[in-house]
């Protein structure tokens, strides 16, 4: 049973270059989250994908969006990068209707963003 | 917006010892979660507590919250070397749409 597999694990950047990280979800799961931790932070809530659409989304600019394909996997895309994105983004996966019930998310290892 | 905070930041110990994290958070919650993440690795669940429980184990970890406090607990007993990692706690709030917000976590070292 394939757990979140995410990739590229490790990408460098420069400010104002565009990247797209990509996520498969758990076996069985549906929704997609994304966020990004900082060094020494704790994950910040990017955005969460369900029927391809965006449902929930945090506190991050316009220069982040997303994709979620038919298979469920889903793409991040970050335009004009600035140095402050520069953290690990990790894609986190769930059932529908599941953190609801307590089912809890299961996280891939991470996409680890140096922007130079 | 809704965060837990756990205390300590840090928490330094010899194998064999318990270790206690704690986490506070602001306003009423659905349910409160705790993750272990080893450095450089995604988050690990560990366990779920609901806002009408107020303690829980599973194996060497033990959780307990309390509402009136607004604060919750992880307990881990006879820590091991494997036990070192940075540990979170995640709430989720009525009307949140059960999105988990995590707090800055307390990294845990635990000495051979």
């Amino acid at each position: 049973d394939a757990g979140v597999t995410q990739s590229p694990t490790h990408l460098i950047k420069t400010r104002g270059q565009q990247v797209t990280l990509r996520c498969s979800p758990k076996s069985g799961h549906d929704t997609v989250s994304w966020y990004q931790q900082a060094l020494g932070q704790g994950p910040q809530f990017i955005f969460q994908y369900y029927e391809e659409e965006e449902r929930q989304r945090g506190n991050f600019p316009d220069r982040f969006s997303g994709h979620q394909f038919p298979n469920y996997s889903s793409e991040l895309n970050v335009n004009a990068l600035l140095l402050g994105d520069s953290a690990l983004y990790l894609c986190a996966s769930s059932l529908a209707g599941g953190l609801g019930l307590g089912q809890p998310q299961h996280f891939g290892d991470g996409t680890r963003l140096s922007i130079l | 917006s809704q965060q837990g905070e756990e205390d300590p930041q840090a928490l330094s110990i010899q194998e064999g010892e318990n270790a206690t994290m704690n986490c506070s958070y602001k306003t009423s919650i659905n349910n409160l979660q705790w993750y272990r993440q080893n450095s450089g690795r995604g988050l690990v669940h560990l366990i779920l507590i609901r806002s009408n429980e107020r303690e829980k184990h599973s194996g060497r970890l033990r959780v307990t919250l309390d509402t009136s406090k607004k604060s919750s607990s992880l307990l881990i007993t006879a820590s091991r070397a494997a036990d070192t990692a940075s540990y979170f706690c995640a709430t989720d709030w009525p009307g949140g749409s059960y999105i988990p917000t995590f707090g800055r976590g307390t990294s845990l070292i635990v000495h051979p």
